[in-house]
């Protein structure tokens, strides 16, 4: 099974819609995040969280929140989506020395 | 403030050759620097990362990467390059071990050809 799992992979939204993007770990770690990618841009951070208790804006937490349910689950929700969300969203968790990434969730907001 | 640049958002190589892909970064403070491959419809798996030791540093894959503190630079090598090795490449930067303070660069897309 995989480290880190993404719900949905795929999902086509409306403009104005709320939408939750899913992530769960079985790595155990206390730290998560939320990245976006678009084109010729890398990878931006949204949102991290270092345990439960702590979550932290990143670089473009703007029309975004989030939510750390348990140690093993964090969502990211779009409160009401805009075209300029689209792009491909990813998870990960970070342990000793390493990061760990899900395989994504391409979201497109019509 | 902290950035890398990526020479080439486009490289290829012929099978067996020597894969080289650049990136110079900028930072305020002594670095840690990252290198990270994502192969299509994948997310992104952590290559090798640099923590101020040796200025070598060796991943996965066969691929290492060297710090040049003069040059400011962290390139990427393998001294032979093989069809899985195709993927797009990151490199990144952050101030300190944490990845919630790393800033990655635009991306490097490996082609290998047969």
């Amino acid at each position: 099974d995989a480290d880190v799992t993404q719900t949905p992979r795929n999902r086509i939204t409306k403009t104005g819609k709320r939408i939750m993007l899913e992530c769960s770990q079985t790595k155990g770690h206390d730290r998560m995040y939320w990245y976006r990618q678009d084109p010729g841009l890398g990878l931006r951070l949204i949102y991290y969280s270092f345990d439960v208790k702590d979550i932290n804006k990143g670089e473009i937490s703007d029309g975004y929140s989030v939510s750390r349910q348990a140690q093993a689950k964090f969502s990211l929700s779009l409160e009401s989506a805009i075209p300029n969300q689209t792009a491909l969203y990813f998870c990960a968790t970070s342990g000793g020395d390493t990061q760990y990434f899900g395989p994504g969730t391409r979201l497109t907001v019509l | 403030a902290q950035s890398v640049t990526q020479l080439g958002s486009h490289v290829s190589v012929s099978e067996g050759a020597l894969v080289l892909l650049r990136c110079n970064y900028s930072s305020s403070v002594p670095p840690y620097l990252f290198w990270y491959v994502q192969y299509p419809n994948q997310g992104l798996q952590l290559l090798l990362k640099y923590t101020s030791a040796a200025t070598l540093v060796k991943g996965i894959n066969g691929f290492e990467a060297e710090f040049k503190k003069s040059e400011t630079s962290f390139h990427l090598t393998k001294p032979s390059a093989h069809m899985s090795d195709a993927a797009e490449y990151f490199c990144a930067v952050s101030p300190s071990g944490g990845y919630q303070k790393v800033t990655f660069g635009t991306g490097t897309k490996l082609q290998v050809i047969p």
